[in-house]
């Protein structure tokens, strides 16, 4: 099993400024299969991007992804308040198995 | 528009049983790979499951924690998957949500199951 470990675990910034969060994998995600999902209190995972830099439908550009074999990175250039969430990244092609990396919270500075 | 809804959740006994539904619209359901992801209170996102489409063979995978004790099955004629719990302890309680595809591109609103005596 493939295990990711994000970090930092928590990360506190001002509105304006880049974010950098990163995933670890313990093994080569296959094809780059690694996405990154945000999660507000009390709702539901959004997909952000997938194939570690596509973003998906409806996502801004300030959102972008990077990386490939065991290293990932998601950067948000400009933070806006709503952007102040949980991000996890998961990898969905090594195996049947899909894992998630345990989250890094973004909060307010 | 994309829409997931479940259902089906609530209190159960350690050693019970609990199905949850997850119907969904607004996308053609009988191509979609269904997946199953939970998440504990307080906790992070836990992938359990997925469904393939039938096109792509109609087959299951499971996460080691829930082996042998989930089962996935899904009916395209309802648009709807569902999950089948057995055996369940007080470690999976969590909000269990549906989401699409291949990477997880759309997801429920979830629902909550809680194992407690």
């Amino acid at each position: 099993e493939i295990v990711l470990t994000q970090s930092p675990g928590t990360l506190s910034l001002f509105p304006g400024e880049r974010a950098t969060l990163s995933c670890r994998a313990s093994q080569s995600v296959g094809s780059n299969y690694l996405a990154w999902y945000q999660q507000k209190p009390g709702q539901a995972p959004r997909l952000l991007i997938y194939g570690a830099s596509s973003r998906a439908t409806g996502i801004p550009d300030r959102f972008s992804g990077s990386g490939s074999g065991t290293d990932f990175t998601l950067t948000i250039s400009r933070l806006e308040p709503e952007d102040f969430a949980v991000y996890y990244c998961q990898q969905y092609g090594t195996s049947p198995m899909y894992t998630f990396g345990q989250g890094t919270k973004l909060g307010i500075k | 528009e994309v829409q997931l809804v479940e259902s089906g959740g609530g209190l159960v006994k350690p050693g019970g049983s609990l199905r949850l539904s997850c119907e969904g619209s607004g996308f053609t359901f009988s191509n979609a790979w269904m997946n199953w992801v939970r998440q504990a209170p307080g906790k992070g996102l836990e992938w359990i499951g997925r469904i393939k489409s039938k096109p792509d063979g109609g087959t299951t995978d499971y996460a080691a924690p829930v082996k042998g004790r989930f089962t996935i099955s899904r009916d395209d004629s309802k648009n709807t998957v569902w999950l089948q719990m057995n055996s369940l302890k007080t470690d999976d309680t969590a909000v269990y949500y549906c989401a699409t595809g291949w990477f997880l591109d759309y997801w429920g609103q979830g629902t909550l199951v809680t194992v407690s005596s």
